[in-house]
């Protein structure tokens, strides 16, 4: 039981690539979500799918797009990548069965993206 | 909306020494409340949460977290703070009819436990 595993670990792009983060889950999770983390800024939301075949805009949506493969993987790719983009990239999921407040988010070990 | 705030950046404790980590939150219903911790170079590790009934949660690592409507605080605590538990600690916050909607996280605080 891996949990929540994310991939690459590390990626340098150049101003302008593009290239896509992978999230799998092996919890039977229906809810998926994409944060980035800045220094100071703490966790921001980027979109996330409530269940399979949804996803919806979080607080910083705007140079990234996002596909619920299956209930297991959500990806998040960015098109032509900016500086502003550099960070380190979390997926994580929620919620067996029909989902609760009350669920718990699980991590995975993040994505650091470098665009030069 | 829902937010959460943590007023402190840095806490700095002796190990030994009891510890407490703040947190506040604004929710229009009732709140569920986590806390995470994050070591260096890992993802967000669950801590514990609060739900419902009593006050006072115990989590992981012998941490525990005291829920406080009318002040609308839920803080973390530990009676004798360990080297090893300099981390970076989040709180989160979602409200009672979010559904399964995403958790929304303070800015976090970065606890440093001094031998």
């Amino acid at each position: 039981n891996a949990g929540v595993t994310q991939t690459p670990k590390f990626q340098v792009l150049k101003t302008g690539q593009s290239m896509t983060l992978q999230c799998a889950q092996d919890m039977n999770h229906n809810s998926m979500y994409w944060y980035r983390q800045d220094p100071g800024m703490g966790l921001r939301l980027i979109y996330y799918s409530a269940s399979e075949g949804t996803t919806d805009k979080g607080e910083v949506p705007n140079g990234y797009n996002v596909s619920r493969l299956n209930k297991r993987e959500f990806s998040l790719r960015l098109e032509s990548a900016a500086p502003s983009q550099t960070s380190v990239y979390f997926c994580a999921s929620s919620g067996v069965g029909g989902g609760a407040s009350t669920d718990t988010q699980y991590f995975g070990p993040g994505t650091r993206l470098t665009v030069l | 909306a829902q937010s959460v705030a943590q007023p402190e950046d840095q806490v700095n404790v002796a190990e030994g020494n009891p510890l407490t980590v703040k947190c506040t939150y604004s929710v229009s219903g009732n709140p569920y409340l986590f806390w995470y911790v994050q070591y260096p170079n890992r993802g967000l590790q669950f801590l514990l949460k609060y739900i419902t009934g009593d006050n006072l949660v115990k989590g992981s690592y012998g941490f525990e977290a005291e829920f406080n409507k009318s002040q609308t605080s839920f803080h973390l605590k530990k009676p004798s703070a360990l080297v090893s538990d300099s981390a970076l600690y989040f709180c989160a916050v979602r409200d009672w009819s979010g559904g399964n909607t995403p958790l929304v996280f303070g800015k976090g605080t970065r606890l440093s436990v001094i031998a």
